[in-house]
This record gives structure tokens, sequence and C-alpha cells, in this order.
């Protein structure tokens, strides 16, 4: 069975510049997070898919990120304009139920904003 | 809010040294996860616990629900164990917020 997976794997982008980052959850998994971990800090929520619905977004730190999963299966997270702060490692996340399942992690994908 | 401690940040041993990371929760949780993240790679899940322990191969991950603290353990360290190692848990709305996530645990293993 495929992963979780995300594409790209790292980016590097100048400031003010649109990044756009995909995932794609296991087959199956209505659950879906995205999460990002600032370097020397810990990784944190951003927001939480159910199916193609927004269950929990508080996490997102700005309206400069988008996050959207049309259809229910892969997602994407646009940062748009993109700032020096945005720099981290943004992952993703899939599980099947909400009734304590495991998630499972995706790579992440390497953002870096000059 | 959950806050998730872990200890200790930074962690330099011996191969063969007998390991032991520490997290502690503030507030009840439905499970407790134990990740890894090799340097450039991705996070891997160890365990995930409710209650009592889990071992796998050299990897032993325990939870006391009522002290709101888990602790893992590697037996026989190997160089190749050397990784962070992130606690994160769960609330016990199961799962809707998402994951809380202690700062981890730098390990590294000395041949």
């Amino acid at each position: 069975e495929a992963g979780v997976t995300q594409f790209p794997s790292h980016s590097v982008i100048e400031k003010g510049q649109t990044v756009t980052l995909r995932c794609d959850p296991i087959s199956g998994h209505d659950n879906l997070y995205w999460y990002r971990r600032v370097m020397g800090k810990e990784i944190k929520f951003l927001l939480h898919f159910v199916k193609e619905s927004k269950q929990d977004e508080s996490g997102m730190p700005n309206n400069r990120f988008l996050a959207e999963r049309t259809g229910g299966t892969y997602s994407t997270l646009k940062v748009q304009p993109a700032e020096l702060e945005d720099s981290g490692v943004y992952f993703c996340a899939s599980s099947q139920d909400l009734a304590a399942s495991t998630q499972y992690f995706g790579p992440g994908t390497r953002l870096t904003v000059l | 809010k959950n806050e998730v401690e872990q200890s200790p940040q930074n962690l330099t041993a011996q191969e063969g040294e007998f390991i032991t990371i520490n997290c502690s929760y503030s507030v009840g949780i439905s499970a407790l996860h134990w990740l890894q993240q090799h340097p450039g790679g991705g996070i891997v899940s160890l365990f995930m616990l409710s209650s009592g322990k889990k071992k796998h191969g050299r990897l032993i991950a325990t939870i006391n629900i009522q002290e709101k603290h888990s602790s893992l353990h590697i037996t026989a360290s190997h160089p190749r164990d050397s990784a962070v190692y992130i606690c994160a848990v769960e609330g016990s709305g199961g799962g809707a917020d998402g994951l809380t996530f202690g700062k981890g645990t730098h390990l590294i293993i000395q041949p």
C-alpha cells in the first residue's frame, strides 16, 4: 500500500513569491492533516480535513496560507505571498478515522524562503 | 491546550548504552505517539499508545496515564538509532484537533 506522499520534497523561493505544496494521503483515508516544523521549534498543527471539509483550521498562521482538498482526495497548501518566516518543513499526515487511529506521515516538504 | 514536555532535549551516548527519553503532558489524552525523524528524512511513527507498554525490536514505550507520563527506551543502542525522537499526544476528543507535539529529543549514538 502506498504511503502518504508530498510534492515537492524541497522548494526554494524568494520572498513575495507563491508556492503550492501538495499532499496525497493514503487511499481511503478521510482525515488529512497539515503540520509545520520551523527550525528549532516543535511541529505545529495547521489544519485538518475530513474528506473535503475543513474540520479545524485553527493552526493556520494567517491569511497568506490557503489549503484545499477538492474531491476529498489530495490536498494543496498555497502560500501567497511567501515571507521569510514561512521557511520550514511542512508535513502532511492522513488517518482512516478519528478514533485514536494512527496518523501516517508524509516525508515533508522543505520550504526555504529567501 | 495540552503542553508536551520532552527530556532531555539532547542526548549523546555510546553504542550499547540503554537510552531513556521522557515525555510528560498536562491534559488527559486519547493516545500518545512516539515519532522518529532521521536527518533530512520524514517522520516515522514508532508507537501509538493509550495504555501500558509496547515493544518493537529494541524499542520499548511505556505510558502512565495517571501520571501523564511516557518513556521511550532503546536497548543496546546503535549509531543508526541517531535521530530526533518526538512525542506527540492526541486530545481526548479523538484526534479532531490533530496532534500536539513535543520539541523532540536529539539523540546521537557514538560508535
